[in-house]
């Protein structure tokens, strides 16, 4: 059965500074997600990347994909306050089934 | 557009009541899914529906039923609600079959089991 870890859980990080959150999952999978959500507010979409080396990059944000070692990343660079919420990244379970399996999270703070 | 609306937005329920958690799409799309969200616990499947007239067990399906009721509505029933069902359920639904399809969420429903 698939699952889908995150870290780290919790990343509080200066204004300014890179760093990356990583999402492992355990079964062979071509479809990965990463959504956005804001504390008390719902889920939105940031990327999709289905296929292996895939990079999408939307301003400070750029998620990578390596299905060869199940393996995504979502790298931040020169963060600013306005991209605390909390991360996740989900993976479709079986090619085909439409079924979405979720991260635990990542909850990013940004100190200004 | 509205995309998907969820009700009610609150509920408290004492243990024992039985509700059903409403949800419906205005996007024509094929599937459909329940999430519960706890404090690190991510998001969880409960229940999902890949296409209109199927349904299917997600990560944590005890204590939940589901109807698909037609393209557009897919209903979250708790028949004997429980105190470990306090949790924030999320709706959301995707076109499914092309290739970037993403899923977009309801607003959520804060559930309290008394």
């Amino acid at each position: 059965e698939l699952k889908v870890e995150q870290n780290p859980l919790f990343l509080s990080m200066q204004e300014g500074k890179n760093y990356t959150i990583y999402c492992n999952y355990s079964t062979t999978s071509d479809r990965l997600y990463w959504y956005r959500q804001d504390p008390g507010k719902s889920l939105e979409s940031l990327f999709v990347l289905l296929s292996n080396g895939a990079v999408k990059q939307e301003g400070r944000l750029m998620a990578s994909l390596d299905t060869k070692a199940r393996l995504s990343t979502l790298h931040i660079t020169a963060a600013v306050h306005d991209l605390s919420a909390t991360y996740f990244c989900a993976v479709e379970s079986k090619g085909g089934t439409y079924k979405y399996i979720f991260g635990t999270g990542t909850r990013l703070k940004v100190l200004a | 557009n509205a995309g998907v609306t969820q009700t009610p937005k609150f509920q408290v329920l004492k243990t024992g009541q039985s509700m059903t958690l409403q949800c419906a799409q205005d996007m024509n799309h094929n599937s459909m899914y329940w999430y519960r969200q706890d404090p690190g616990m991510g998001l969880r499947l409960i229940y999902y529906s890949a296409s209109e007239g199927t349904t299917d067990k997600g990560e944590v399906p005890n204590g939940y039923n589901v109807s698909r009721l037609n393209k557009r509505e897919f209903s979250l029933r708790l028949e004997s609600a429980a105190p470990s069902q306090t949790s924030v359920y999320f709706c959301a639904s995707s076109e499914a079959k092309v290739a970037n399809e993403k899923l977009f969420f309801g607003s959520g429903t804060q559930l309290s089991v008394l």
